[in-house]
């Protein structure tokens, strides 16, 4: 069975300070991979979606960026960190392009 | 601007009555609706979905209805139970969304909670 895995579970970081959240999935190749926020008060916001190794798409400008080095593996990343970056972000696979995804734990991110 | 509405930021709801909850979309291309259901911390875990050339599907408790020239459906909880207190997601998508890719679209949610 298909299992997604997404650390940290919690996190605290300074403003300025550089960040990374890893996710992988197992149990299947070539997933759909994505990165969702939710802020306070508002709902999923889709940051960014991966096809393919490599193949990242950006759905708003922000100070986030995204990496796909392996099949299975996702990267979030930020060289300085913003307080509006705080929030709760999910990584979230599904097999393809259509049906229902699969989300982790999340990560809660509190950007003091 | 918001293309999936949630109006209700919350509901409550006493335990075995029936919850409704309701979404409204924007654009008539979405043609595949999901439902997503979270607790606190936690990602959100699949619930129930419906194709657009569906009116209706069931699911045990759950019950999915959509009303494609009104642009809404609702979600169907009966009996309610405090175990379904949650934030519960819509969900849209459609292949006109990010070059086909067919992601969906999320609502900003409804608290759930439901009194024993």
């Amino acid at each position: 069975s298909q299992t997604i895995h997404q650390w940290p579970a919690t996190l605290v970081q300074p403003v300025g300070s550089p960040l990374s959240l890893e996710c992988t999935v197992e149990g299947t190749s070539n997933p759909n991979l994505y990165w969702y926020r939710q802020a306070a008060g508002r709902g999923l916001q889709l940051l960014f979606y991966s096809v393919g190794i490599g193949q990242i798409s950006s759905e708003v400008p922000q100070n986030l960026s995204a990496s796909r080095p392996q099949d299975r593996q996702f990267i979030l990343s930020s060289k300085k960190l913003l307080l509006s970056d705080s929030g709760f972000y999910l990584c979230a696979w599904r097999p393809d392009r259509v049906g229902r995804a699969f989300f982790g734990q999340g990560t809660r991110l509190t950007v003091v | 601007d918001q293309q999936v509405k949630q109006n209700s930021p919350s509901l409550s709801v006493q335990e075995g009555r029936i919850s409704i909850l309701n979404c409204d979309y924007t654009n008539s291309m979405f043609d595949y609706f999901l439902w997503y259901k979270k607790y606190p911390a936690e990602g959100p875990t699949f619930l129930i979905s419906i194709s657009s050339i569906k009116d209706k599907n069931e699911d045990g408790r759950f019950t999915v209805f959509l009303n494609k020239s009104a642009k809404h459906l609702s979600l169907h909880i009966v009996p309610s139970q405090p175990g379904d207190s949650a934030v519960y997601f819509c969900a849209a998508s459609g292949e006109f969304l990010a070059g086909g890719s067919y992601i969906p679209t999320f609502g900003r949610g409804t608290s759930l909670i439901v009194h024993p």
